[in-house]
């Protein structure tokens, strides 16, 4: 089926360290968002992404499209213990006629303080 | 003030009983989902609905249900039939437009046991 592959699966950093997580798909992206659950909690949105090449920033987080539109990053910089959590990609994709939001299987950051 | 509840947050039921999760928003969008989320996985779709009285299966649809009688209400019914029924269970919903997806809003989820 349709997917879109995140890696990596788990990252553990030292508080201070930076953190990335990849999410890529076969197929050219209309768009791309990204969430973020924290432990126990719901998914927030955080991003979405449409346009080739786009850079966004937030804070000390760092979300990119590539030029494709077939991949996307989010870079944390410093993490900080409240960036804990499971991060997901998600785009959307066309299934029976409709379109729905395909998400990645995450990507969760444990942080040493 | 405005969002998405579900009840129960925690809900134990005994093998071959079904159960009703609720959703609830009012937030006034037409697309309600349902997903599932195993313990280190991603979120699997089980059902979605645009529009009221219309609703589509996801991915993981078996030995589960949905009605969409009201915009504000898409609850989710866990059939015996449901093999595997253990889960958390979110509950999302977003506006439909013609310019491409939008936002998901999600509910706090239910953690469903069974046993």
């Amino acid at each position: 089926g349709q997917q879109v592959m995140q890696i990596p699966q788990y990252q553990h950093v030292q508080e201070g360290e930076d953190f990335t997580t990849y999410c890529n798909s076969s197929t050219t992206l209309s768009n791309i968002q990204w969430y973020k659950q924290r432990p126990g909690g719901h998914p927030v949105f955080l991003i979405q992404l449409v346009k080739s090449g786009e850079v966004k920033k937030q804070k000390r987080l760092t979300f990119q499209f590539g030029e494709a539109k077939k991949n996307s990053s989010l870079h944390i910089t410093a993490t900080q213990t409240t960036d804990v959590g499971t991060y997901f990609c998600a785009a959307p994709m066309s299934f029976q006629g409709a379109q729905k939001l395909v998400f990645g299987q995450g990507t969760r950051l444990t942080i040493n303080p | 003030d405005g969002g998405i509840t579900q009840s129960p947050k925690y809900l134990f039921r005994k093998e071959g009983q079904n159960v009703t999760l609720s959703c609830e928003q009012n937030l006034n969008h037409d697309a309600m989902y349902w997903y599932r989320q195993d313990p280190g996985q991603g979120l699997r779709l089980i059902y979605y609905s645009q529009i009221v009285n219309d609703f589509q299966k996801g991915d993981i649809a078996e030995g589960y249900s949905v009605s969409r009688e009201k915009k504000e209400s898409f609850p989710l019914t866990v059939t015996s039939a449901q093999k595997n029924p253990t889960a958390f269970y979110l509950c999302a919903s977003s506006i439909v437009g013609t310019s491409g997806t939008y936002e998901q809003y999600f509910g706090p989820g239910t953690r469903l046991t069974v046993t």
